[in-house]
């Protein structure tokens, strides 16, 4: 079983529409959760970033990690055009390296 | 000018060639990585290094080799590149010493054709 399992896609939405990415992981020593984004042929970037249960908003981004189910997911509201891309989900204990998703490939369609 | 950087962007070989894939970073980081990318797969992470004497095998080190030339570069060679070694491949650093979180930047990759 892999350490870090993450919904496949692709995912097409239409504009406006709120996406939901989804990570499923293993090990209940992982204490932080990062969501990186890829746009096309260019390296990922962090996006957002999280150590406990509950969310975390930035702007039309919600991070919700939910440690009891080992499960963590990412909202995106209102979604536009230029949030097409490839999100990953990385997965991490203090001290330790990162541990990454496969990524899931988002279109949003105008 | 981009903290992390790589040499080539591009790279077309035929199989049985030495290729050397370079990176650079001016983030001042420890930690860096080599990772390759095929559709489908993910990341799958190659080796890493953690300072300039420690070198450690990834997921998929066979056929790879690397080179920490320095604290600010990593170098990654296929000894003898086979088609199957087509992908994009990127690099990637993280943290200061000592620091608990492993939050990752990365390059923006290599984009690899073994013939």
């Amino acid at each position: 079983q892999k350490e870090v399992e993450q919904d496949p896609g692709p995912l097409s939405v239409p504009e406006g529409a709120i996406v939901s990415l989804n990570c499923t992981y293993s090990n209940s020593a992982f204490q932080y959760f990062m969501w990186y984004r890829q746009y096309s042929r260019k390296g990922p970037e962090l996006l957002m970033y999280t150590y406990s249960s509950g969310n975390k908003e930035d702007g039309r981004f919600t991070a919700q990690v939910d440690k009891s189910s080992k499960y963590i997911s990412l909202f995106i509201r209102d979604s536009q055009p230029s949030d097409s891309a490839t999100y990953l989900c990385a997965i991490g204990t203090s001290g330790s390296r990162l541990t990454f998703g496969e990524g899931t490939q988002l279109t949003v369609n105008p | 000018d981009a903290d992390v950087t790589q040499t080539p962007r591009n790279r077309i070989t035929k199989t049985g060639k030495r290729i050397m894939l370079e990176c650079s970073q001016t983030k001042g980081h420890d930690r860096m990585y080599w990772y390759r990318q095929d559709p489908g797969l993910g990341l799958r992470l190659i080796y890493y290094s953690f300072d300039v004497k420690d070198i450690n095998k990834g997921e998929i080190s066979d056929g790879y080799s690397v080179s920490r030339q320095a604290q600010a570069k990593f170098s990654l060679s296929l000894e003898s590149a086979i088609p199957n070694q087509t992908a994009l491949y990127f690099c990637a650093t993280s943290v200061e010493r000592g620091a608990a979180v492993d939050t990752q930047y990365f390059g923006p990759g290599t984009r690899l054709t073994v013939l």
